[in-house]
């Protein structure tokens, strides 16, 4: 069965760092790319991270860059995110999730999602 | 980075056809993806590459495109289909984008 489990959400207080980690299974992880999408309660989808499958590439959204660190270890089936300072807005449910692909190609969507773990950012 | 932008609510009886738009600037050139959303799980792909369904999609599930947007029809909808519904793409510069979402309800 192919599987992502996320964890390492928690509270935490404003300024600090957490580290979320995602660990996969059912598939040939380093066969593809990783991303995390979050999802503040009650609130739409908000794409965070994203990294290829070599590590060779690696996207943020403006909303985290410079503070949070997307990675990889695929000798491990794991994707990991560094959180550092953590803002009230970035409360919220963290996704892992594999890029699709069919046959044919690989696309920029995402067929596989964890089922997430939360992380509250609160003093 | 850009936006995609769908309307907030859907509503309609089942066996009705529900269409949810998305519109966004750099649609001509990207492909959309849609996924569904219930209460408390994970997201599910529904379409992919504008119109193509994954394995085990129904087929009552189909999308669309034309100049700056996309659609998502279900048709014959069903009491079951009612959830969130996200488009989605993915820019140039190597950045993802969601819509803000659609809630569709079954009347």
């Amino acid at each position: 069965e192919v599987q992502l489990v996320e964890s390492g959400g928690g509270l935490v207080q404003p300024g600090r760092s957490l580290r979320l980690s995602c660990a996969a299974s059912g598939f040939t992880f380093d066969d593809y790319a990783m991303h995390w999408v979050r999802q503040a309660p009650g609130k739409g989808l908000e794409w965070v991270s994203g990294i290829s499958w070599n590590s060779d590439s690696i996207a943020y959204a403006d909303s985290v860059k410079g503070r949070f660190t997307i990675s990889r270890d695929n000798a491990k089936n794991s994707l990991y995110l560094q959180m550092n300072s953590l803002r009230a807005e970035d409360t919220a449910f963290y996704y892992c999730a594999k890029v699709y692909c069919s046959t044919t190609s690989c696309f920029d969507a995402f067929d596989v999602w964890g089922q997430g773990t939360m992380v509250t950012v609160s003093s | 980075s850009y936006e995609l932008t769908q309307p907030p609510s859907v509503s309609v009886s089942p066996g009705q056809t529900a269409r949810i738009t998305c519109s966004g600037d750099a649609l001509p050139k990207r492909f959309a993806y849609w996924y569904q959303q219930k209460p408390g799980q994970a997201p599910v792909l529904v379409i992919y590459k504008d119109s193509e369904r994954p394995s085990g999609i129904p087929e009552r599930f189909s999308g669309s495109s034309s100049g700056t947007t996309v659609t998502l029809t279900i048709s014959g909808v069903q009491a079951e289909d009612e959830a969130d519904y996200y488009c989605q793409s993915a820019d140039s510069s190597g950045t993802w984008v969601f819509g803000g979402g659609t809630k569709l309800t079954v009347l």
